[in-house]
């Protein structure tokens, strides 16, 4: 597609529900980041991908979440077992082959934005 | 210590007038150097990348970096209105992840 996709835009949950983000990247694109922002906060690596080497799930806050890429292209963030300090705008990034520098430019989607009752 | 710092501001300045915005990282193996602008309440979007010491202009904006102080800075001239935003730091480390690393983002007020 034209950008990066996210669905649903908006989510509530009852504590203690699973839910699970949806991201489609922009066509061709071979890495695919999730990102965490709290209110007024900066943004928190949770996970990237790249092509189809081993994700990097390093900044993952807990084992309650989990993310899969299907195909090389769509992406799914579960959240197992939501807990209030969940709460939090997902945003989905993605990027092209790396430049020289080893660094990708990121286009982010729109987010989703999660809130845990 | 956090590995990308901003201050949080606002940073308050008239219109017309040269918006300074900085920003420190601690991993000395850093390689690229982005500004991202976000709107409230929008994603964020690519002002600038910069992966040499030195400056680098683009229309009103210029990034500086310098490696040896561990620092780059967003200069906007002539601000408007429409910059006010926040302004996020993000740098690529050097560790081989290829995931960029986010300040927590200045917060920019242009007053007309």
């Amino acid at each position: 597609g034209a950008g990066v996709s996210q669905s649903p835009s908006n989510k509530v949950t009852e504590k203690g529900k699973d839910v699970e983000l949806r991201c489609d990247p922009i066509s061709g694109h071979t890495a695919l980041y999730w990102y965490r922002q709290s209110l007024g906060q900066g943004l928190e690596f949770l996970i990237y991908f790249q092509g189809n080497s081993a994700p990097d799930k390093s900044g993952l806050p807990s084992d309650r979440f989990s993310a899969e890429r299907t195909g090389g292209s769509v992406s799914t963030l579960t959240i197992q077992r939501t807990q209030q300090e969940d709460s939090a705008v997902y945003l989905c990034a993605s990027s092209g082959q790396p430049e020289l520098s080893g660094a990708n430019v990121l286009t982010f989607g729109a987010g989703s934005r999660l809130t845990v009752l | 210590q956090k590995e990308v710092e901003q201050n949080s501001g606002p940073l308050s300045v008239p219109e017309g007038a040269i918006a300074s915005l900085n920003c420190t990282y601690s991993d000395r193996g850093s390689q690229s150097f982005f500004w991202y602008r976000q709107y409230s309440g929008k994603s964020p979007e690519l002002i600038m990348s910069i992966y040499s010491n030195g400056d680098k202009e683009d229309g009103r904006f210029t990034a500086q970096l310098n490696k040896a102080s561990q620092y780059v800075s967003l200069l906007i001239r002539d601000s408007q209105p429409s910059d006010s935003a926040t302004y996020l730091c993000a740098v690529s480390s050097g560790t081989g992840r290829r995931a960029l690393t986010f300040g927590s983002g200045t917060r920019l007020q242009v007053q007309p």
